[in-house]
């Protein structure tokens, strides 16, 4: 089956651009998403990408895809603390989401 | 915009017990999903639904665990004779099934066994 995987934490100062990684093994999905997920909430989604686009970008959003290594990124322009939270990539073709990374932003 | 709303917020229950939950989606996605997420794991799909019709079960939904949607608006998921293992957030979510189709999701129902 799918493997999608993320890493656990990131820090970065307020300020700072944040890259959020995701790598996964099937690659038959048409769209990727990027949700966002505050404690005690449940997940909102963020942005998404078509399959056939190498990158997207949206306000201080850009995905970038990368179908050769299998690797999708969310980098976040000018992070600030309100974007402190769990972030997932999801493939919901195959209704998987990653395991998920967890942004703190320090001022 | 009603969003998806899920109830109750949280449910403590005693192992042995029955627990149902209970899901509103948005009301023109045809589309509804459960997914269970336990601390520091991503959501992991329980069951779908496109209207009344149940399309797809994981194998995670062992035969304690039925999910239904009589009139294809409203879904409804019973755990019976709780475990301690299945303490965990219980998260919904709804599509349209056109286009795009992001899930939208609800705030979901925590779930205690003690």
């Amino acid at each position: 089956g799918e493997d999608v995987e993320q890493s656990l934490f990131l820090s970065v100062r307020e300020g700072d651009s944040s890259v959020i990684n995701c790598t996964y093994t099937d690659s038959s999905s048409t769209y990727l998403y990027w949700y966002k997920q505050e404690p005690g909430a449940g997940l909102q989604l963020l942005t998404y990408i078509f399959s056939n686009m190498d990158m997207k970008q949206d306000q201080r959003l850009t995905v970038l895809l990368n179908k050769k290594d299998k690797h999708l990124s969310l980098r976040i322009a000018d992070t600030q603390t309100g974007d402190s939270a769990i972030y997932f990539c999801a493939f919901t073709d195959k209704l998987i989401f990653g395991t998920g990374t967890r942004l703190q932003v320090f001022p | 915009d009603t969003g998806v709303s899920q109830d109750p917020r949280h449910k403590i229950t005693k192992r042995g017990q029955n627990v149902t939950f209970r899901c509103d989606p948005i009301s023109e996605h045809n589309r509804l999903y459960w997914y269970r997420q336990t601390l520091g794991q991503g959501p992991e799909f329980l069951t779908y639904f496109q209207n009344e019709a149940q399309l797809e079960k994981s194998r995670l939904l062992s035969d304690r665990f039925s999910a239904e949607r009589p009139k294809g608006s409203f879904s409804t998921l019973e755990i019976q004779r709780t475990e301690q293992g299945d303490s965990a957030m219980y998260l919904c979510a709804s599509s349209p099934n056109t286009g795009v189709s992001p899930l939208h999701f609800g705030n979901g129902t925590r779930l205690t066994v003690t």
